[in-house]
C-alpha cells in the first residue's frame, strides 16, 4: 500500500524566513496530495493541495510543488510569521479518496 | 466547505468499556472516513464508512474492535469496544463531498481510558 515519508520532523526558522517541508509518496497511482496544518488540540485544516496534472500550486505565501517522476513533493512557506507556528501534514491518496499522512512536521517560528 | 459536527468533543472510560462516537454532516456527502491520532502521532486511517454496507478496514484494525455505520449519506458512528489504554486518542472522522472537493475533518474526539 501507499507510504508516505516526511522530512524534517521538526523545523524552527526566524520570522520572515522561508520554511520547506519535502514529502515522499511510494505509489504511483497516488493523483492527490493535500497538506493540513493542525494547532494544539484543534482539527488539521486543509491549507493547500495539488493535483497530479499540476506541477506547481500558489496561494499567497504558500506554495506546493509536485514532482511524479520522482514521487515527491514539497510544502514552501514564505515570509514566515509565528502564527505560522503548528504542525503540518502532507498526505496522498493512493484510491476511494482515502488519506494517507506523512509522520508530520512541528514548525516553530521565533520572532 | 460541509459542517461536520463530531459527539461527544471528550471522553474519560473505564478500561474494558466501550463508547460510540458520532459524526454528523450537515449535507449529503459521498465519502466518511474515520482516522486515529495517538499522542503527539500523525493522523492513521482506520476504515472507510460505506453507506449501506459493511466498512472498509485498514491493515490492523478490525470490524470487532472498531464497529463502524453508515446509515445515510450525513451520519456515522465509530464504536470503540473494549477498550484499554492504548486506545487512548484522538479519533477524527472526515469526509469527501466529492466532485474534486478536498477533505475536511470534524473537531475529533479526544478520549482516554483508565
Amino acid at each position: 500500500g501507499e507510504n508516505v515519508e516526511q522530512h524534517p520532523s521538526t523545523l524552527s526558522v526566524q520570522e520572515g524566513d522561508s520554511a520547506v517541508i519535502k514529502c515522499t509518496y511510494s505509489d504511483s497511482a497516488s493523483n492527490y496530495f493535500p497538506w493540513y496544518k493542525q494547532e494544539l488540540g484543534k482539527r488539521p485544516q486543509l491549507i493547500i493541495d495539488i493535483r497530479s496534472n499540476v506541477g506547481e500550486k500558489k496561494d499567497q505565501r504558500i506554495a506546493v510543488t509536485l514532482n511524479k517522476t520522482a514521487k515527491h513533493f514539497s510544502l514552501h512557506i514564505t515570509e514566515t510569521q509565528p502564527e505560522d507556528s503548528a504542525v503540518y501534514f502532507c498526505a496522498a491518496t493512493p484510491q476511494g479518496g482515502k488519506l494517507i499522512f506523512g509522520q508530520g512536521t512541528e514548525l516553530s517560528v521565533k520572532p | 466547505s460541509a459542517v461536520i459536527s463530531q459527539k461527544p468533543s471528550r471522553d474519560i472510560c473505564q478500561r474494558g468499556t466501550s463508547l460510540t462516537i458520532q459524526c454528523q454532516v450537515d449535507s449529503q456527502v459521498t465519502m466518511m472516513f474515520w482516522y486515529r491520532q495517538q499522542p503527539g502521532q500523525s493522523l492513521t486511517l482506520i476504515a472507510t464508512a460505506n453507506q449501506g454496507s459493511e466498512a472498509t478496514y485498514e491493515s490492523g484494525f478490525v470490524i470487532d474492535k472498531f464497529p463502524i455505520s453508515r446509515p445515510n449519506l450525513t451520519f456515522s458512528t465509530l464504536t470503540v469496544s473494549n477498550m484499554s489504554p492504548e486506545d487512548s486518542s484522538i479519533y477524527l472522522c472526515s469526509v469527501d463531498a466529492g466532485g474534486n472537493q478536498p477533505q475536511h475533518f470534524g473537531d475529533g474526539t479526544r478520549l482516554s481510558i483508565l
